[in-house]
Parts: C-alpha cells; sequence; structure tokens
C-alpha cells in the first residue's frame, strides 16, 4: 500500500523557534496533503490543505503566518511552525492522496512537536 | 456541512467478547465513510472503508462496518476482540473526492482479561 512518511518523529525545541516538519509520499504522487493537529486524547482538527504548486487553503481559526505550508513537490510537503511557543505543542500528522484513484487517504505517522 | 458522532467515549469489554463502536453521521451530499485506529503514540491506521455498493464493509483484524443509510450510521463490529485490539478508534467522513476527512471525537476500546 501506499505510504506516507513524516520527519522528525519527535522535537523538542526552545519558545520562539522555529521547526518544520516534512511529509513525503514514498512511492505516490500526492496532488494534494492535508495537515492535521491532535490534542491529547481528542481527535484529529484539519489545519490546512495543500496542492502542489499553489497556496494552501487554511481552516478558520488556523493562522497562515504561524503556520506556513509548502507543497514544492508531488512528493514533498513541509509544516513549519515559526515562533513556536509551548501551546503548539501537539501531535502534528499529515495525509495524502492522488488522483484518478478512489478516494482514500495515507496517513504519515505523525509529529509530536514539544515546546518549551 | 458534514459532521461525525461517536457515541460512546469509552467502552470497555472483555477479552474474546463482541463488540460494537457506534458511529453516526451528517451530510447533505454522498459521502465516503471510514474507521481508523490510532495506537498510542502512533498515526492512523485504516480499518476500513465506505465509497459504494455493498453496505457490508470488512476490514483488517477481522473488524466489519455497516453503512446505514436511512438511520445514517456507519458502526463498526467485532465479534470477538484481543487484548490487542485496545486503542483509539476514530470515525471519519468524507464528501467531494479530494477534499478532507472529518472526524469523530473517537472511542476508546479497553480490551481487558
Amino acid at each position: 500500500g501506499a505510504v506516507v512518511s513524516q520527519h522528525p518523529s519527535r522535537v523538542i525545541c526552545k519558545s520562539g523557534t522555529s521547526v518544520k516538519i516534512e511529509c513525503r509520499s514514498l512511492d505516490f504522487q500526492a496532488t494534494t496533503m492535508f495537515w492535521y493537529r491532535q490534542f491529547p486524547k481528542q481527535s484529529l482538527m484539519l489545519m490546512a490543505t495543500s496542492n502542489e504548486g499553489s497556496k494552501a487553503t487554511y481552516e478558520q481559526g488556523v493562522e497562515k503566518d504561524k503556520f506556513l505550508i509548502n507543497h514544492a513537490s508531488l512528493t514533498l510537503s513541509t509544516l513549519t511552525v515559526t515562533s513556536a511557543h509551548p501551546e503548539d505543542s501537539s501531535f502534528y500528522i499529515c495525509s495524502a492522496t492522488t488522483t484518478g484513484v478512489v478516494e482514500t487517504q495515507y496517513f504519515g505517522p505523525g509529529t509530536r512537536l514539544l515546546v518549551l | 456541512a458534514q459532521s461525525v458522532t461517536q457515541l460512546d467515549s469509552q467502552v470497555p469489554v472483555f477479552e474474546e467478547a463482541p463488540v460494537e463502536l457506534r458511529c453516526n453521521y451528517s451530510s447533505s451530499v454522498s459521502v465516503y465513510l471510514f474507521w481508523y485506529v490510532q495506537y498510542p503514540n502512533q498515526g492512523l491506521q485504516l480499518l476500513l472503508k465506505y465509497l459504494s455498493g455493498s453496505t457490508l464493509v470488512k476490514g483488517i483484524n477481522g473488524f466489519e462496518a455497516e453503512f446505514n443509510k436511512s438511520q445514517t450510521s456507519f458502526h463498526l463490529r467485532k465479534p470477538s476482540v484481543h487484548i490487542s485490539d485496545t486503542a483509539e478508534y476514530f470515525c471519519a467522513v468524507s464528501g467531494e473526492a479530494g477534499t478532507a476527512l472529518i472526524f469523530g471525537k473517537g472511542t476508546t476500546l479497553s480490551v481487558s482479561s
């Protein structure tokens, strides 16, 4: 089956620094990638939809200047948390879909971000 | 707008007992329905999905779900659970192709011996 990887799997950073999370589709071309955020013991909340070669579409309440998303190729999307603060600590999960295939999203293993 | 309601936040069961995790959805368009499982500190694994066709869908690990359009439900079942089935289960809905999934709040399945 299709595989999506995320890097890093875990990151700890100081408040005020920026963190970049990569999401890669390893064996297929992903025209669309989604970024979700999951707080402890809660559901996944969609943050943004990323289409290759175009600007990401952010959900209401998600700061586009804080969560920078780049989808430069059909196999890579990045999420950069700028000037991270402790409240940004969360589990970030990406997923990817392909065109021409029935609706299925393939999820990455997630990235645990802890901001001190 | 679409939404998903998982009626039970926690379901405790004994090993080898049957289990049903309930999921109801609302949508004004045709839907695709999914069940995912999440083990601690891990990402999501697809259990099964309903796209079209037969309303009874069989997935991995012995799970199955039935799509009921009139009741707008997609309940997940397993006839005999194992300790290893202990995890968080999420029901999700998607509308048009290429759109994001809307997740329910999740159900914690706890299997004890």
